[in-house]
C-alpha cells in the first residue's frame, strides 16, 4: 500500500540533543498526525496539525505543517532516554477518510 | 472505555483457518479504522467505518478480508483460509465522528499463522 517518505530512517542521538525528522508526500493533505510506537504497543498520538504553516508544541514536541501541504516536520528538544521508539507521521487528503502513514523513524537515544 | 481495546492481543493460527479479531472503541465515537502493520513498516489502510457502514474498504487486500460493525460500537475483523502472509499486527482505532480528527489506536493484536 501507500506509505509516506519519511527520514531520517533511524538516528543514535545523545541524552540532551535536540531532534528533527520530516515526511513527505506526493499528495496534498489537509491534516498531519505525528504517532510514537513502542515495540508490542500501538502507535500513540502526540500532535495534529489541521492547518498549513500551523506550529503546534506539545511539551518537548513541537510539529509543523508545511505551507506547501506536502510534508510536516516534527522536533524532539532535548531528548530523554524515554523518548527512544519509532516515530510516524499520518496524512490525510481533503475528501477521504483514511490516514497514509509514513515509513517511520526509528530513535535511539544514548545516555 | 478509557481508550480502544483489542482481543486477543496475540492470536497463533494453522494455515488455512478462520479467524476473528474484535475492536472495542472508544465509547462514543463513531468512526473505526482497521489498518495492518507488517514488521519494520508503518500501519497499511484496511476499512473505515462511520457508525455501522463501512465507509471506505478500499485497503481490503482480497476477499478473504472482512469487517463488520453491526450496532455501530465493536467491530469485528473476519479473516477466512489464513495464510502465512496474513502475519502482522492487526491495529483499530477509533476518532470521535468523521469531522474529527484525532484517531487513537489500541494496542493491536499479533497475528501469526503458522
Amino acid at each position: 500500500g501507500q506509505q509516506l517518505n519519511q527520514s531520517p530512517q533511524s538516528m543514535f542521538i545523545q541524552e540532551g540533543e535536540d531532534v528533527s525528522m520530516n515526511c513527505t508526500s506526493s499528495s496534498i493533505f489537509n491534516t498531519w498526525l505525528w504517532y510514537k510506537q513502542d515495540p508490542g504497543e500501538g502507535p500513540v498520538l502526540l500532535i495534529a496539525l489541521y492547518k498549513a504553516g500551523e506550529l503546534t508544541s506539545n511539551g518537548r514536541l513541537t510539529a509543523q505543517f508545511g505551507i506547501t501541504r506536502k510534508d510536516s516536520f516534527l522536533n524532539i528538544s532535548a531528548s530523554i532516554p524515554s523518548d527512544v521508539g519509532i516515530y510516524f507521521c499520518a496524512g490525510r487528503e481533503s475528501g477521504t477518510y483514511k490516514y497514509i502513514f509514513g515509513t517511520g523513524t526509528r530513535l535511539k537515544v544514548l545516555a | 472505555g478509557a481508550g480502544v481495546s483489542q482481543t486477543p492481543s496475540n492470536k497463533v493460527t494453522e494455515k488455512g483457518k478462520y479467524v476473528e479479531l474484535r475492536c472495542d472503541p472508544i465509547s462514543g465515537h463513531t468512526a473505526l479504522y482497521w489498518y495492518r502493520q507488517s514488521l519494520g513498516q508503518g500501519p497499511e489502510f484496511l476499512i473505515y467505518f462511520q457508525g455501522t457502514g463501512a465507509a471506505d474498504d478500499s485497503g481490503l487486500p482480497n476477499d478473504r478480508f472482512f469487517a463488520v460493525r453491526p450496532e455501530g460500537s465493536v467491530s469485528t475483523l473476519k479473516i477466512q483460509r489464513t495464510e502465512r502472509g496474513d502475519s502482522a499486527m492487526y491495529l483499530c482505532a477509533s476518532s470521535l465522528n468523521a469531522v474529527d480528527t484525532e484517531a487513537f489506536f489500541g494496542q493491536g493484536t499479533r497475528l501469526t499463522v503458522v
